[in-house]
């Protein structure tokens, strides 16, 4: 089973400034990787596939990158809706799919 | 619009049954694999099973193998997640989603609470 780990637990940043979100593997996932955008009471949302393809629909302002076991997701300037729960999901190696444990973008 | 719908969801007490639908809308069932994944009251997301397009594969995370069964009627755009000998540890809102390997979409959710 393949351990994904975010990094930091909790991110604290003011609107307008650049979030930066790490996604560790615990082996190589190639760019199976996908990034998710929770907010309270809502079902997780895709933002991010194949490590940086943006999803139907997602603002140009969420970016990621990264390969093999280093990810990264970038929000380059927070905006109000911003504020959530992100998540890692790696899709490489399973059963099962393995999701990291979140971070959270809150408002400084 | 693609859409899904979970419903089911309720108390339950220990060692108790329960089965979840996710009804789909907007897109042919038969075309994907689809996915269950649960998050515990404040707690992550954990995958818990996923079928194939016509069923002939299906595959669960260890914690539910020989306790709960994912099924799926096609005809009836439906999916379904039967939950048996459930424990305390089980409580959490469960999610279908459709499974392209990345959920997308996910339904609104559905609790399931086992408690005596």
């Amino acid at each position: 089973e393949t351990l994904m780990t975010q990094s930091p637990a909790t991110l604290s940043l003011s609107p307008g400034e650049r979030a930066t979100l790490s996604c560790r593997a615990s082996q190589s996932v190639n760019s199976n990787l996908a990034w998710y955008q929770q907010k309270p009471g809502q079902a997780p949302r895709l933002l991010i596939y194949g490590a940086s393809t943006r999803a139907t629909g997602i603002p140009a302002r969420f970016s990621g990158s990264g390969s093999g076991t280093e990810f990264t997701l970038t929000i380059s300037s927070l905006q109000s809706e911003d504020f959530a729960v992100y998540y890692c999901q790696q899709y490489n190696d399973w059963p099962p799919w393995t999701f990291g444990q979140g971070t959270k973008v809150e408002i400084k | 619009e693609v859409q899904l719908v979970e419903s089911g969801g309720g108390l339950v007490q220990p060692g108790g049954s329960l089965r979840l639908s996710c009804a789909a809308s907007g897109f042919r069932l038969s075309d994907y694999w689809m996915s269950w994944v649960r998050q515990a009251p404040g707690k992550g997301l954990e995958w818990v099973a996923n079928i194939h397009q016509y069923g002939s594969e299906k595959y669960y995370v260890d914690s539910v193998k020989g306790r709960f069964t994912i099924s799926r009627d096609n005809a009836n755009n439906s999916l379904h997640l039967q939950m048996n000998s459930l424990r305390i540890e089980d409580t959490a809102v469960y999610y279908c989603a459709r499974d392209r390997d990345r959920l997308d979409p996910w339904g609104q959710g559905t609790l399931v609470t086992v408690s005596s």
